[in-house]
């Protein structure tokens, strides 16, 4: 069985920083690519980024590039998402997800930047 | 970048009926489209990727098609559970999400 398990999240004022955490089991976590998408309330889903699976290639949506940074510990089986310069614009719901299908993903973890 | 437009932006449809549900990308895909469902609450759930594979435990209601550049997503005959928000997503060597389709109950 294949689980994704996120943590961190929170309240975070605007300019703060915050790390997403994805903890995975079930499948052969080194072989794959991994993503992160986000999805603001109300609203439809935005690819945010995703990240090789040796963790030396990264693309990241317009929207993100150079505030957030993917990365990846192969060994604990996990992804991040590190999340600077937060804007009231990146409250949202985020999911990690294997990528490129997007076959399993997180639970998703809320978001909410604001004063 | 990729851009995927999904039209229309609502159905509203009854139990039973055939939804049809379209996806159209900017520039050529070569098929690499994937159909996501999504309810209330829930994350999405992969039901159909490239040239009309079903994913695990998808029922055979749900089929998709898939050329360069468009990718229709097919639900021959709704059941209750299948009203939610649907989503096309591109998986080449960038990734993009259309703006959904709302399948509503008429």
């Amino acid at each position: 069985q294949v689980y994704l398990v996120q943590s961190g999240g929170g309240l975070v004022k605007p300019g703060g920083s915050l790390r997403l955490s994805c903890a995975a089991s079930g499948f052969s976590f080194s072989d794959y690519y991994m993503m992160w998408i986000r999805q603001a309330p109300g609203k439809g889903l935005e690819w945010v980024s995703f990240i090789s699976s040796g963790g030396t290639y990264t693309r990241y949506a317009d929207s993100v590039k150079g505030r957030f940074t993917i990365f990846r510990d192969n060994a604990k089986e996990s992804v991040f998402l590190q999340m600077d310069s937060l804007r009231v614009e990146d409250t949202a719901v985020y999911y990690c997800a294997k990528d490129p299908l997007g076959d399993y993903w997180g639970q998703g973890t809320l978001v909410t930047v604001s004063s | 970048e990729i851009v995927l437009t999904q039209s229309p932006g609502t159905l509203s449809l009854s139990p039973g009926d055939r939804a049809t549900l379209s996806c159209r990308a900017s520039q050529s895909v070569n098929s690499f489209l994937a159909w996501f469902q999504q309810k209330p609450g829930q994350a999405p759930r992969l039901l159909i990727y490239g040239e009309g594979v079903r994913a695990t435990d998808v029922p055979d209601r749900f089929s998709g098609s898939a050329s360069e550049t468009d990718s229709t997503l097919i639900i021959s005959r709704l059941e209750p559970e299948d009203f939610g928000v649907y989503y096309c997503h591109h998986y080449g060597s960038t990734r993009a999400f259309g703006q959904g389709t709302k399948v509503e109950i008429k």
